[in-house]
């Protein structure tokens, strides 16, 4: 069964921290996203990546940064949280072969606040 | 630029009755289409594709060029089709953007 896991499900931060948001897949796909999803707005894609170690910015990089040094991990990375980034994270992933037509899978979600 | 627009943040129909969901997209390119559903507790999934051309749990939509438009439609809602629903439009490079979402309530 198709599996995509992000560690946190629940995280209380505060403003100017440090957080790391990680997301572990086990299909072996090359492509990764961070979204975020907030009411009235829905998904907003902050950062994807085509495969190991590659990166290309979405819609609000803004204030994140991922890493991909592993296929099977895609990490999001709050250099300095601010309240504006509270929020429910999505991660997906979905295979290469399936880059137009494809279904991303998704993790559960990781809800951030940040006081 | 893409863009995907929900026109409805919330639609209430009864059991029973049809049920459509209104999506719009804007793409200089040949967009695919899809449409995820997110219910209670779950995490987010793929209803329907445009390329599958298939219905999903009743589920249809059609893509209309002209209109630019890839409308839900359901002619007889039940109650379990109560959801969260979110339009996308996928480009050739794999980019996938997402409308604002619409929940839709089923009432009994």
């Amino acid at each position: 069964d198709v599996k995509v896991t992000q560690s946190s499900r629940y995280l209380v931060k505060r403003t100017g921290e440090k957080v790391f948001l990680e997301c572990v897949q086990d299909m072996d796909h090359e492509n990764m996203f961070w979204y975020r999803q907030d009411p009235g707005l829905g998904l907003r894609l902050i950062y994807f990546s085509y495969d190991v170690k590659m990166k290309e910015k979405g819609d609000i990089p803004e204030g994140y940064s991922v890493s991909r040094e592993k296929k099977e991990r895609f990490s999001l990375i709050l250099e300095s949280a601010s309240t504006n980034q509270t929020s429910m994270y999505l991660c997906a992933s979905r295979s290469r072969t399936d880059q137009y037509t494809g279904e991303l899978f998704f993790g559960e979600g990781s809800r951030l606040t940040v006081l | 630029a893409q863009r995907v627009t929900q026109p409805e943040k919330l639609l209430s129909v009864f059991k029973g009755a049809p049920v459509e969901l209104k999506c719009n997209y804007s793409y200089s390119g040949s967009p695919e289409l899809f449409w995820y559903v997110q219910y209670s507790r779950q995490r987010l999934q793929l209803l329907l594709r445009h390329i599958s051309r298939e219905s999903i749990k009743g589920f249809t939509a059609d893509l209309n060029k002209g209109e630019t438009s890839f409308h839900l439609k359901k002619p007889f809602a039940q109650e379990e089709d109560s959801a969260m629903y979110y339009c996308a439009l996928s480009t050739s490079y794999g980019k996938l953007t997402f409308g604002q979402g619409t929940i839709l309530t089923v009432h009994p």
